[in-house]
């Protein structure tokens, strides 16, 4: 079966520019989480989604905004884009939410540069 | 404040040999403990984990041991293999953080052939 899918792979903005990036879950996965990853913070939670609801946010600016539509896909949106939000997204995909994540998948990721 | 803490961030490792890494937590509500392996390129994908009630757990060459008074676990690779090369990442959650999880900052490995 399909895994996640996030689109798109790499990305170059501008700093000030905004930024939507997209996460497709696996096909009857209903959580979707976000992470950013990295070198000098490693993986750091985002947020969480299920059934189109937040559940969880990490500690991020309000910059860092999400979604969730009916079918489960994820955006997330990053408005004025500093040069320390160039990193990694990841969207991890899970059947149910509140299983200590055993169920997590991730995506590839899409890479974001801001200069 | 960095809630788990892994070591160390590199590692070399001859082929054969038993890869060690370590990860210490602070939250003693965490009762999830996954592993996690990133190829570059790739998202991590989950390894082998543990719940507290067990001391250790072991799939084919992956092993975690569980010490819940210290504090620590730690993830052991027998008979390490170059296709082992890759970064590893501790994680800890709690059941009623949904799925959110907290990364140790990671351990490149390197098997040496």
């Amino acid at each position: 079966k399909a895994g996640v899918t996030q689109t798109p792979r790499y990305l170059i903005k501008t700093r000030g520019q905004q930024v939507t990036l997209s996460c497709s879950p696996i096909s009857g996965h209903r959580s979707v989480s976000w992470y950013q990853q990295t070198p000098g913070q490693g993986l750091q939670f985002l947020f969480e989604y299920f059934s189109e609801t937040q559940r969880n946010k990490g500690n991020f600016p309000g910059r860092f905004s999400g979604r969730q539509f009916s079918n489960s896909r994820s955006e997330m949106n990053v408005s004025t884009l500093e040069l320390g939000d160039s990193a990694l997204y990841l969207c991890a995909s899970s059947l149910v939410i509140g299983q200590g994540a055993s169920g997590y998948t991730f995506g590839s990721g899409t890479r974001l540069t801001v200069v | 404040q960095q809630q788990v803490k892994q070591s160390p961030q590199s590692l070399i490792v001859q082929k054969g040999g038993i890869s060690i890494i370590n990860c210490a937590y602070e939250n003693t509500a965490f009762d999830y403990f996954p592993w996690y392996q990133q190829f570059p390129g790739k998202g991590p994908a989950l390894l082998i984990a543990i719940r507290p009630d067990v001391s250790e757990k072991k799939e084919g060459r992956f092993t975690i041991s569980f010490n819940k008074s210290a504090k620590q676990f730690s993830l052991h690779i027998m008979d390490s293999q170059p296709g082992d090369s890759a970064t590893y990442f501790c994680a800890a959650t709690t059941n009623n953080a949904g799925n959110m999880l907290t990364f140790g900052g990671g351990t490149r490995l390197m098997v040496k052939p």
